[in-house]
């Protein structure tokens, strides 16, 4: 069955303390892993889209990189608005479904 | 450009009622999905859509029914509704297989 975990469950970092969240997967075979930030109240919002170990993406402070058993959410010198849940999610080869499992989220929290 | 509505954004039902989530897109995406999202837990996968007249069960999708007539509308049915379907109700879309989805704000939906 695949599987999603993402870890701590939840962050407190300091205005400008860089950290990485993670994310490790158990699937038959990947065929993409996709990044979401949710704040409370809302939809998740893409972030990014990793097909393979190796690939490596940036938006502004954030930066995603995939290897073949997890990925990593690397957050460069965080700011207030930075807080947010952050949810990881796999597709995998399993007869060419659709289906998109996600992780629990990761709870980020950036003081002041 | 609105990208993808739901509603109505609140619903408190009694058990056994039925009701219909409604979920539009204005990107001409062809496929769309369901998910339900419970505290602590992961968005599940409900049902989904890879075009007009095309649905397929995701996860957990007892208790639910959907249709899809049109490239922009993709409603998901309750019926005689308990308890257990107390959740957030994500409608998303995207433009492919493997490609970001976009979601919409959710409808919270109490049954008791």
């Amino acid at each position: 069955e695949d599987q999603v975990t993402q870890s701590p469950e939840a962050l407190r970092l300091q205005e400008g303390e860089s950290s990485s969240l993670n994310c490790s997967y158990t699937v038959s075979g990947l065929r993409g892993l996709f990044w979401y930030r949710q704040d409370p109240g809302k939809g998740p919002e893409f972030l990014f889209t990793l097909y393979s170990a190796g690939e490596e993406k940036e938006k502004e402070r954030l930066k995603a990189t995939l290897t073949k058993k997890e990925s990593f959410l690397h957050i460069t010198a965080p700011k207030p608005e930075d807080s947010a849940t952050y949810l990881c999610a796999v597709q995998a080869t399993q007869g060419g479904s659709e289906k998109l499992v996600f992780g629990k989220g990761m709870k980020l929290t950036v003081n002041p | 450009n609105a990208g993808v509505t739901q509603t109505p954004k609140f619903r408190i039902l009694k058990i056994g009622q039925s009701m219909t989530l409604q979920c539009t897109q204005d990107m001409n995406h062809n496929y769309m999905y369901w998910y339900r999202q419970d505290p602590g837990m992961g968005l599940k996968l409900i049902y989904y859509s890879v075009g007009a007249g095309i649905t397929d069960k995701g996860e957990v999708p007892n208790g639910y029914n959907v249709s899809r007539s049109t490239t922009e509308d993709f409603p998901l049915r309750l019926e005689l509704a308990a308890p257990s379907q107390t959740s957030v109700y994500f409608c998303a879309s995207s433009s492919g297989s493997v490609r970001e989805q976009y979601f919409g704000p959710g409808t919270r939906l109490t049954v008791t």
